[in-house]
Parts: C-alpha cells; sequence; structure tokens
C-alpha cells in the first residue's frame, strides 16, 4: 500500500542523547517535511526538503537536522541542543506542484526522560 | 496578532448536531484554505480545500471562505461520534512551488466530540 511510514512509534530517550526519527514514503512525491506537534501549539514546521539533497530550514530548525539522500527518506535528528524535545512528530509529502494537500504519517511520540 | 486564530475549544455536541468550527486569519495573501481531521494519536488528513472565496460541500462536511472578512469556516451536518477529532485550519498564500512565500500555517486545532 502508498503510504509514509514514521519510525519508531514511541521513544524514550535520557537528556543529551542524540535521537533519529525515521520517515519513509512510497507515495512518489517529491517534497517531505517535518512538523512538531505541541499541546495547544498547532503544527509548526521544522525543516522541509523540495527535492534529493536540498532541504531548508522552517519555523523552530533549532536542535534539529536533516538529509534528504533519496527521494523517500527524510530522517530527521533531534539533537542534544534542542532544549524541549518532547513532543510528537509528524512527517509529511506532497506534490511538487501541490498548493497544500499534505499527506502524514502516523507521527513519532518522543519523551525525553 | 497571530496570522492564524483558532478556539481550540474543546466542543462538545449531541449526535446529529450541527456543527461550526471557525478560523480567522491576518494575512491577505492567503488564497489557499484547507481543513485537516486528526484523530487522537494518528497524523492529520485532509478534510477540504478550497481557493479563494465561496464554498465547497462534500457530503457532510461544507467550507466555506470570506476573503473579506478573512474568516473561514466548517459546517458539519448531522453529526456522528465518528466526527469526533481535532479539527486544524490551514492555509497558504501561493500555489507556486518554490515560492518564498509557499508555507502552510496552521491553526491551533479545535477538539470535537460527538455524544451518542
Amino acid at each position: 500500500d502508498g503510504g509514509i511510514t514514521q519510525s519508531p512509534k514511541y521513544l524514550f530517550r535520557k537528556e543529551g542523547q542524540n535521537v533519529t526519527l525515521s520517515c519513509e514514503q512510497n507515495l512518489n512525491h517529491d517534497a517531505m517535511y517535518w512538523y512538531r506537534q505541541d499541546p495547544g501549539q498547532g503544527l509548526r514546521l521544522i525543516y522541509y526538503s523540495q527535492i534529493v539533497n536540498d532541504f531548508q530550514k522552517g519555523d523552530i530548525a533549532e536542535g534539529y537536522s536533516v538529509s534528504r539522500e533519496k527521494k523517500e527518506s527524510f530522517p530527521l535528528t533531534v539533537t542534544s541542543a534542542q532544549k524541549n524535545p518532547t513532543a510528537f512528530y509528524l512527517c509529511a509529502t506532497s506534490l511538487a506542484t501541490n498548493t497544500g494537500e499534505l499527506f502524514f504519517g502516523e507521527g513519532s511520540r518522543l519523551t525525553v526522560l | 496578532q497571530k496570522e492564524v486564530e483558532q478556539d481550540p475549544g474543546p466542543l462538545s455536541v449531541p449526535e446529529g448536531a450541527i456543527v461550526s468550527l471557525n478560523c480567522t486569519y491576518s494575512n491577505s495573501a492567503f488564497q489557499y484554505f484547507m481543513w485537516y481531521r486528526q484523530y487522537s494519536r494518528k497524523g492529520p488528513e485532509l478534510l477540504m480545500y478550497t481557493y479563494s472565496s465561496g464554498n465547497k460541500e462534500d457530503g457532510r462536511f461544507t467550507a466555506q471562505v470570506d476573503k473579506s472578512s478573512k474568516y473561514i469556516s466548517l459546517f458539519i451536518r448531522d453529526s456522528q461520534p465518528s466526527d469526533s477529532a481535532t479539527y486544524l485550519c490551514a492555509m497558504s498564500a501561493s500555489g507556486k512551488w518554490g515560492g518564498s512565500n509557499y508555507k502552510l500555517t496552521f491553526g491551533k486545532g479545535t477538539l470535537l466530540t460527538v455524544n451518542p
């Protein structure tokens, strides 16, 4: 089935550790995004990528890093520099020519202990 | 003033009620308006998509856009318990890929509960 797979679904991390969240898609969409969702804050854009080997910072990129080596994959690393990493992380994709329809994965919930 | 304002609720209604969800915005450049539905612990899914002003109907759902008032609405008729979810409005200014103003701006979401 076509879709977006995020893993792990739940992740616990100790302070000071980096963690990488996986996002894989088989929709053949050009663009991929990472959002963070916190209670009462809505969705905030972390990074996005329009094509392979290129990506741009979103509104809250500090403390995060990404790579886009393959069209299908857009992993997000939450580094120890991110001061409040506990959140629900959502990966999304869209067609390059699309005007706003995002397709979301199921999300990854990161908890820092 | 935030770019997009959405009452977070929670909103609780009986089954069969008509539900009205709303967002206001300040950026007059917004032209593309969306409503996403998000069930608990899931990713959002696109529910309705409209361009510029006007109405769009899809089954029990109607989306309205009033650009002169910078106000968008989602109406749900004959609401069902399965409609219980968080509803997020979203909007963007540009349909042109790669443009610097191509970005979705989301509201904070309204939590809706439909009671049987």
